[in-house]
């Protein structure tokens, strides 16, 4: 079945570490997502890539880096260097010049620091 | 900048009843896509409904119907006959054509749908 793939779906992570979560796709879409998902909050942009070998800084980038070496892959790491890193990650997908916004999402991965 | 507001945090209704989530939005551009998002207690978000600010007629996909209010920058969405697998957090979003990146969703609101 066609879909985005995140994993894991629970981490636990001491401070200090690195831990990165992992985004597959297999919709062939170009443009890739991490989203932050905090209770009252909303969505939060931290990264986008529009196409293999680049991506932008979303809304929140500070502590977070992605790589797109892949079309199908968008990892996300999440550096000690992030100050709040326990949350829901929801990584996002969708294709090029897509004009009618239709993200198609992942289930996410619930990331909680000890 | 834009921004998109739902006041309604928590709302509750009975099964096979109607229920209306609120959503305002604030922005100067004239040209512009509105969407209600999805995301059940298994948390895979999908799109339940899509409006284009050129189109005055108010979407509708199935049970889910939305109020699309272009001057009063309201944009509700209407669930008729509620049934148990509506349970969700309903996230209004609002976007530019061509700027996916530029998705602004609201905080959301939970939709408990109860027997």
């Amino acid at each position: 079945d066609g879909g985005i793939t995140q994993s894991p779906k629970y981490l636990f992570r001491k401070e200090g570490q690195n831990v990165t979560l992992s985004c597959e796709q297999n919709l062939n879409h170009d443009a890739m997502y991490w989203y932050r998902q905090d209770p009252g909050q909303g969505l939060r942009l931290i990264y986008y890539s529009q196409i293999v070998n680049d991506f932008q800084k979303g809304d929140i980038a500070e502590g977070y880096s992605v790589s797109r070496e892949k079309k199908e892959s968008f990892p996300l790491t999440v550096t000690s260097a992030q100050k709040n890193p326990t949350a829901f990650y929801l990584c996002a997908s969708t294709g090029w010049r897509e004009t009618t916004g239709e993200l198609f999402f992942g289930e996410g991965s619930r990331l909680t620091v000890l | 900048a834009q921004t998109v507001t739902q006041s309604q945090p928590e709302m509750s209704v009975q099964e096979a009843e109607t229920v209306t989530l609120s959503c305002t939005y604030d922005t100067s551009e004239n040209n512009y896509y509105l969407f209600w998002y999805k995301q059940p207690p298994s948390r895979q978000m999908i799109l339940v409904i899509r409006q284009e600010a050129y189109k005055q007629q108010n979407a509708t996909e199935n049970r889910f119907s939305v109020n699309f209010q272009k001057a009063a920058k309201s944009f509700s969405l209407k669930i008729s006959d509620s049934q148990l697998g509506d349970t969700a957090m309903y996230f209004c979003a609002f976007m530019k054509p061509f700027n996916t990146d530029k998705l602004i969703f609201g905080t959301g609101t939970r939709l408990q749908v109860f027997p």
